[in-house]
């Protein structure tokens, strides 16, 4: 069984921090993809890495593929209140179902 | 709105009673996934379809729970004689490609 853990699993700061998220495991994964989930609605897709080593950014928010493929973060410069959420990482391996983390729940306060 | 669909959003229903939940794919996804969420977890697997064939289901998933994908198209979720441990989060996903889901916004099971 593949399993992802995530961490923190919260996280609360003031607007304008900068923090980081992690996500581990001791398996290898062909793709990752980062989530982040509001209240009461489904998650919303962030970004896929699938490259050892891989960085993407998506504005503020910076992505980074290990160059093992086991592990990922997600750092976030100068939070903004509308930062808040749940951030949750999937990683595919050899089967068409991906493996979730339990999420790290950001709160930016304003 | 081309997103996926989930209705209803809100169920609350007494334990016992059957419960039907629907999801609209993004029309040319072929994969369709079925998630539960509870509070402070991740979603959780339960069952995944490509086109009309459901090619897997959870072990975790009882034999209270059936899923249906007629034609390849929506996607109906059944809970039979609902218990208050299947009050959650019921997501659906679907997908291009193996690995990039888009969710639809969730049907909130409250069983009392």
């Amino acid at each position: 069984t593949q399993l992802l853990e995530q961490s923190p699993q919260f996280l609360s700061i003031q607007e304008g921090e900068n923090l980081t998220v992690y996500c581990n495991s001791s398996s290898v994964f062909s793709s990752l993809q980062w989530y982040r989930q509001e209240p009461g609605e489904g998650p919303v897709l962030l970004v896929t890495v699938v490259t050892g080593g891989e960085v993407k950014k998506l504005k503020r928010l910076t992505f980074q593929f290990g160059d093992a493929r086991k592990d990922s973060s997600l750092h976030i410069t100068a939070a903004q209140p509308g930062d808040t959420g749940l951030y949750l990482c999937a990683g595919k391996g050899g089967s068409y179902i991906p493996t979730f983390g339990r999420g790290s729940s950001l709160i930016v306060h304003p | 709105d081309t997103g996926v669909s989930q209705n209803p959003r809100h169920k609350i229903t007494k334990r016992g009673q059957n419960v039907t939940f629907r999801c609209d794919p993004i029309s040319e996804h072929n994969r369709l996934y079925w998630y539960r969420q509870t509070l402070g977890q991740g979603p959780e697997f339960l069952t995944y379809f490509q086109n009309e064939a459901q090619l897997e289901k959870s072990r975790l998933l009882s034999d209270r729970f059936s899923a249906e994908r007629p034609k390849g198209s929506f996607s109906t979720l059944e809970i039979q004689r609902t218990e208050q441990g299947d009050s959650a989060m019921y997501l659906c996903a679907s997908s291009p490609l193996a690995y990039e889901q888009y969710f639809g916004p969730g049907t909130r099971l409250t069983v009392t």
